[in-house]
């Protein structure tokens, strides 16, 4: 069945330095969110990307969706202690049209 | 605006129980969507209905069932619970719709089954 893998599963920075975490599905996705969740806490979305290699920034984060529509990454710049949580990638299969969730990354970052 | 609000919070059941949660979404969204939590299985698409009507469906067995009332208040039964049924019960609420919109999750509830 359709999968959606996260690597890293976990990953610790110091605060300063850059994080990426990768996402890659089995099947090509219709688009591709990600969602932050802070120990704790709920899900927040933060972005969904579309397009066959778009790129979108907010501030310190990137965000890339591959040219195959199969993977996304999201990099933060300069980690700062705010950052810490879980990232998930969720897509939607587009012969599938199944929703499923990425494994998530969780990023502990220490001062 | 008042963001998404489940109830109860907390909940213990035992096997053989049934459960019914509720979930109040954001005003004027009409897609509510539900998500199992589990460590072992992470975040799972339950449903999502969409103007009371179920528009997509995860692979959960059919002892989970929803319903989606006029208002967009949304509640979530599990029949016949199971050991494995305890998770964080999330619910999220969007415009369009959960797959294509920005979705607002609430504070889920979380179910433990003895």
């Amino acid at each position: 069945g359709q999968q959606v893998m996260q690597i890293p599963q976990y990953q610790h920075v110091q605060e300063g330095e850059d994080f990426t975490t990768y996402c890659n599905s089995s099947t090509t996705l219709s688009n591709i969110q990600w969602y932050k969740q802070r120990p704790g806490g709920h899900p927040v979305f933060l972005i969904q990307l579309v397009k066959s290699g778009e790129v979108k920034k907010q501030k310190r984060l990137t965000f890339q969706f591959g040219e195959a529509k199969k993977n996304s990454s999201l990099h933060i710049t300069a980690t700062q202690t705010t950052d810490v949580g879980t990232y998930f990638c969720a897509g939607q299969g587009r012969r599938t049209y199944k929703y499923i969730f990425g494994t998530g990354t969780r990023l502990k970052v220490l001062a | 605006k008042a963001g998404v609000t489940q109830t109860p919070r907390y909940l213990i059941k035992t096997r053989g129980q049934q459960v019914t949660l509720s979930c109040s979404p954001i005003s004027g969204h009409r897609s509510v969507s539900w998500y199992q939590q589990t460590p072992g299985q992470g975040l799972q698409f339950l449903f999502e209905y969409f103007s009371e009507t179920q528009r997509n469906k995860g692979n959960f067995p059919g002892r989970f069932s929803g319903r989606q009332f006029s208002n967009s208040r949304s509640e979530m039964n599990v029949s016949t619970l199971e050991l494995g049924d305890s998770a964080l019960y999330l619910c999220a609420s969007s415009l369009a719709g959960s797959f294509t919109d920005t979705q607002y999750f609430g504070p889920g509830t979380r179910l433990t089954v003895l």
